[in-house]
């Protein structure tokens, strides 16, 4: 069985920094693209960045280049996200997410449950 | 950038009823769209891909149409799990993956 469990969420004032985990099981690890997907309170699914199944291509959406980087490690099974230099707008429930395929272009077949990363003061 | 516009917001139907969901790109993305159902509480599940195809373990009921820039998800008979927000998604236009508004179904 396909498992993905994020970790790292809280409450963090805004300019400073946290950093997501997602625990993997159940597939090759080597195989597939791995992806972060956030739901701000209220509103719809927003892709934030993805990583081919080496960690050779990535990508993010524009609003977090230059202050987000995805990576993974392949001992570990995980999947990371540093966030730094966080605004209000980053609130929202961070999802870690497996690729159909090995590309970072694919489609999201399996879904961690989530979690929460709220910026304030 | 690509723009995925759901329609309608929100759709009032009773089980054993057709529900037809619509997704239009503002520019043309082939059949790679996507479509997911999303729950409260639970983790989104992909329902269709490239347009027309179920993924693994969705129901015959449901089905996925177009290409271009307009595609149709239609459920052919509500069961009451189905109700739920349903997200259509693009892939291979930049921003490289992208959503669509959403479209909620809920029981009239």
């Amino acid at each position: 069985e396909v498992q993905l469990v994020e970790s790292g969420g809280g409450l963090v004032q805004p300019g400073r920094s946290l950093r997501l985990s997602c625990a993997t099981s159940g597939f090759i690890f080597d195989d597939y693209g791995l992806h972060w997907v956030r739901q701000a309170p209220g509103k719809g699914l927003e892709w934030v960045s993805g990583i081919s199944w080496n960690g050779g291509s990535v990508d993010y959406v524009d609003s977090v280049k230059g202050r987000f980087t995805i990576s993974r490690d392949r001992a570990k099974n995980s999947l990371y996200l540093q966030m730094d230099s966080l605004r209000g707008d980053d609130t929202a429930l961070y999802y870690c997410v497996k690729g159909l395929t090995y590309s970072l272009s694919s489609w999201f077949d399996h879904w961690g449950q989530g979690t929460l990363v709220t910026v304030s003061s | 950038e690509t723009v995925l516009t759901q329609s309608p917001a929100t759709l009032s139907l009773s089980p054993g009823e057709r529900a037809t969901l619509s997704c239009r790109a503002s520019q043309s993305v082939s059949t790679y769209l996507a479509w997911y159902q999303h729950k409260p509480g639970q983790a989104p599940r992909l329902v269709i891909y490239d347009a027309s195809n179920r993924a693994s373990g969705i129901p015959v009921r449901f089905s996925g149409s177009g290409s271009g820039t307009d595609f149709t998800l239609t459920i052919s008979s509500l069961e009451p799990e189905d109700f739920a927000v349903y997200y259509c998604q693009q892939r291979g236009n930049w921003p490289l993956l992208t959503f669509g508004g959403g479209t909620k179904v809920e029981i009239k």
